[in-house]
C-alpha cells in the first residue's frame, strides 16, 4: 500500500468543525482513500472511504483533492467522544489487509 | 452478537507459555484478518483469511505464531513459547467481502501481556 503522511496530533473546541489532513503524494489510481479512528482501549473503527469524488456520511465528510494526493476528513461539529486517534489509509484491489501508520491523535477541548 | 467478538479480553502468560486467542466474526463475513498492535503504535498486520483459506501470512512475526480458520468462521490465534515482545493488543477484524470498496469491523482486541 501507498504511504500516508499525517500531522501526529492536532487539537480542537468541542462544537467547532474539525479539518484532518492527509498526504497521499505516490497514490495509484486505484487506491481506495480509508478513514478509521481509534477511541480508547477500543478496535478501530471504521468512518468513511471514497475514490475520487467528496463523501459525506452520518460521521464525517471525506474531501479528495482533485489530484488525489491529499485529502482532508471533516468533523462537522466535534464532539468528546470524537477524541480519538484518526488513520488514512490507502487501499489497493490487490492488497490484503489495512495498513496502518502512526495516524492523528484528536485532541477535544470542552 | 451484532459486532466481532474476541476472547479473552485480558491474557496474562508466564514466558515461554503458549496461549490462543480466539475471534468470532460477524457471521457471513468472508474475510478476516489478524492484527498486532504495540503500546502506542497503529496496528500492524499479522495475517489474512478468505473463508478458510489463509491467503496471506506475511506479517506472521515468527514461526511461534500460527492462525487457523479451519470452518471459515471462528479463528484462533496461537503463539507458542510467548517472549516479552509478544506483548500487545491482538485485533481481529472481518469484512463481508475483499477489503478495497468495504468497511472492516474490528474487534475490541486481547491484550497479551508476557511476563
Amino acid at each position: 500500500d501507498a504511504k500516508t503522511t499525517q500531522p501526529n496530533s492536532m487539537e480542537s473546541n468541542e462544537e467547532e468543525p474539525v479539518h484532518l489532513p492527509c498526504n497521499h503524494s505516490t497514490i495509484s489510481g486505484t487506491d481506495y482513500i480509508h478513514w478509521y479512528r481509534q477511541l480508547p482501549s477500543q478496535g478501530p473503527e471504521y468512518v468513511i472511504h471514497g475514490l475520487t469524488s467528496n463523501v459525506n456520511n452520518r460521521m464525517a465528510s471525506l474531501a479528495i483533492a482533485e489530484d488525489r494526493k491529499s485529502s482532508t476528513l471533516i468533523l462537522h461539529r466535534a464532539t468528546l467522544r470524537d477524541a480519538a486517534v484518526y488513520y488514512c489509509i490507502l487501499r489497493d484491489r490487490s492488497a490484503d489487509g489495512l495498513t496502518f501508520g502512526k495516524g492523528t491523535h484528536l485532541i477535544i477541548q470542552p | 452478537g451484532a459486532g466481532v467478538s474476541q476472547s479473552p479480553r485480558y491474557k496474562v502468560a508466564k514466558r515461554g507459555q503458549d496461549v490462543a486467542l480466539r475471534c468470532d466474526p460477524i457471521s457471513g463475513h468472508v474475510s478476516l484478518f489478524w492484527y498486532q498492535q504495540a503500546l502506542g503504535q497503529g496496528p500492524e498486520f499479522l495475517t489474512y483469511f478468505q473463508n478458510e483459506a489463509q491467503l496471506d501470512k506475511s506479517g506472521l512475526p515468527s514461526d511461534r505464531f500460527f492462525a487457523e480458520r479451519p470452518e471459515g468462521s471462528v479463528s484462533t490465534l496461537k503463539i507458542q513459547r510467548t517472549q516479552q515482545e509478544d506483548s500487545a493488543v491482538y485485533l481481529c477484524a472481518s469484512s463481508l467481502v475483499e477489503l478495497s470498496n468495504t468497511e472492516a469491523f474490528f474487534g475490541q482486541g486481547t491484550r497479551l501481556t508476557v511476563v
